[in-house]
């Protein structure tokens, strides 16, 4: 079945550092993978997403995420971090083979620290 | 830029009555999702639903659950009788073409809160 693992649930960092956030999947094919950011009282705002061709994408506010098929993992990168990135990120799969829904982490909280 | 809207932001009913959530796809799109998350939960599957008919459902998507597009705009999701279980936030999404092909795309979501 396919299923998606998000090992931080809180994340502090300090503005200015880098951040990493760690996704990680179960899929038997090469998966459609997804990064969304979800801040308070907002929607799900999709911030990059692979389908296919280069494994290190580019998403928006200066996010990237490397696709690694040998570890099934995509995970999340910023080199510096800005108060403003703190919320709430979530690493979905889709579709699979059993139809087009997606399969979401339970997610990362991020606390930004001045 | 188009965007998913939802209304209410937050609904607040009592056990047992019906509640109905509201949503407008981004105008060209041709599939609709529901979703939800249960708080400090993930985020769940409910239903798909393309050309007037559900897609695929989850096994949360019981017989308490039905959704329609009464309109050329609006996407709704009705819970009959409502449950304290059924307390979470529910998302709707849209997207242009099949899921992975096509990003779903997220509306702001409707916090239901069952007394």
């Amino acid at each position: 079945a396919q299923s998606v693992t998000q090992p931080d649930i809180h994340i502090t960092v300090s503005e200015g550092a880098s951040l990493e956030l760690r996704c990680n999947y179960s899929y038997g094919a090469t998966p459609y993978l997804f990064w969304y950011v979800q801040s308070p009282g907002q929607g799900l705002q999709l911030l990059l997403k692979y389908f296919s061709g280069d494994t290190l994408v580019q998403g928006i506010k200066g996010f990237e995420a490397e696709f690694k098929r040998s570890q099934s993992s995509f995970n999340l990168r910023k080199p510096s971090v800005h108060w403003s990135d703190a919320a709430e990120y979530f690493c979905a799969v889709g579709p699979t083979n059993t139809g087009n829904q997606f399969y979401f982490g339970t997610g990362t909280s991020l606390t930004v620290i001045p | 830029e188009p965007e998913v809207t939802q209304t209410p932001s937050h609904q607040v009913t009592q056990m047992g009555q019906e509640v109905i959530l509201r949503c407008v796809p981004i105008s060209n799109h041709l599939y609709f999702y529901w979703y939800r998350q249960i708080l400090g939960q993930k985020v769940e599957f409910l239903v798909s639903f393309y050309n007037n008919e559900i897609s695929e459902k989850s096994e949360i998507f019981d017989d308490q659950f039905s959704v329609e597009r009464p309109d050329g705009s609006n996407f709704t999701l009705k819970i009959r009788s409502t449950k304290l279980e059924d307390s979470a936030m529910y998302f709707c999404a849209s997207s242009a073409g099949l899921a992975g092909a096509d990003t779903q795309y997220f509306g702001p979501g409707t916090r239901l809160t069952v007394l």
